[in-house]
């Protein structure tokens, strides 16, 4: 099965430090992955892509992409309580734009 | 600029009615996809079309789903009959040729079926 992991948490981080989100998948020929947040009863929002090796960062986020350990990462610095939500990861199948694969999610608590 | 825009926000019909969920994607986008959220099955892909044309509907559950897209601002899914393992939060997302696949969701559909 071509599946993305996520541990679903509780992930409880004081405010203020950096939260690290972390995510696997299986399938070695997807290219693309993908960061949303998730409030509860919203709609998932996307966050960040990422489709190379290394880091990327936006404002306080970072993706963190290992294609080789088949693993990615979402880190938050300087939490705030209104980071409070379910993470999705997800990725594509590799063969443009598709359909994505999320997992199912990690739920993340910044404590004031 | 308007984002995904669905609707009813909220459905409440009984077993073996007929329902009907409707998505305008994001002008200018060019793929339009069907996600259905449970608690147990995560969010899943359900149906895309690319340019109104359906591109994979394996995802669809079974025969009592089927999903239209006769112009390039509207999309709907039905279902039909109706069951209660049905109820979910149905969302219809959209993304353009030119990006990464960066997909915009709609606010979703809540559906429950009694």
């Amino acid at each position: 099965q071509k599946e993305v992991e996520q541990n679903s948490g509780p992930l409880s981080v004081p405010e203020g430090a950096i939260a690290s989100l972390n995510c696997t998948y299986s399938d070695r020929g997807s290219q693309s992955f993908f960061w949303y947040r998730q409030y509860s009863g919203k709609s998932p929002e996307l966050i960040m892509f990422i489709y190379s090796n290394g880091d990327k960062e936006d404002g306080r986020f970072t993706a963190q992409l290992n294609k080789a350990s088949q693993y990615v990462s979402l880190l938050i610095r300087d939490s705030q309580p209104s980071d409070s939500a379910t993470y999705l990861c997800a990725r594509d199948s590799g063969g443009g734009a598709d359909g994505l694969t999320f997992g199912k999610g990690t739920h993340l608590i910044i404590q004031p | 600029d308007a984002g995904v825009i669905q609707s009813p926000r909220h459905e409440v019909t009984e077993m073996g009615q007929e329902v009907t969920l409707r998505c305008k994607p994001i002008s200018g986008h060019d793929y339009l996809f069907w996600y259905r959220q449970t608690m147990m099955r995560g969010l899943e892909l359900l149906i895309y079309f690319n340019n109104n044309v359906p591109i994979d509907d394996s995802g669809m559950p079974e025969d009592r789903f089927s999903a239209k897209m006769p112009n390039a601002s509207f999309s709907t899914l039905k279902i039909q009959p109706s069951e209660p393992r049905d109820s979910a939060v149905y969302f219809c997302a959209s993304s353009r040729t030119s990006g990464y696949n960066e997909q915009f969701f709609g606010p979703g559909t809540r559906l429950t079926v009694l």
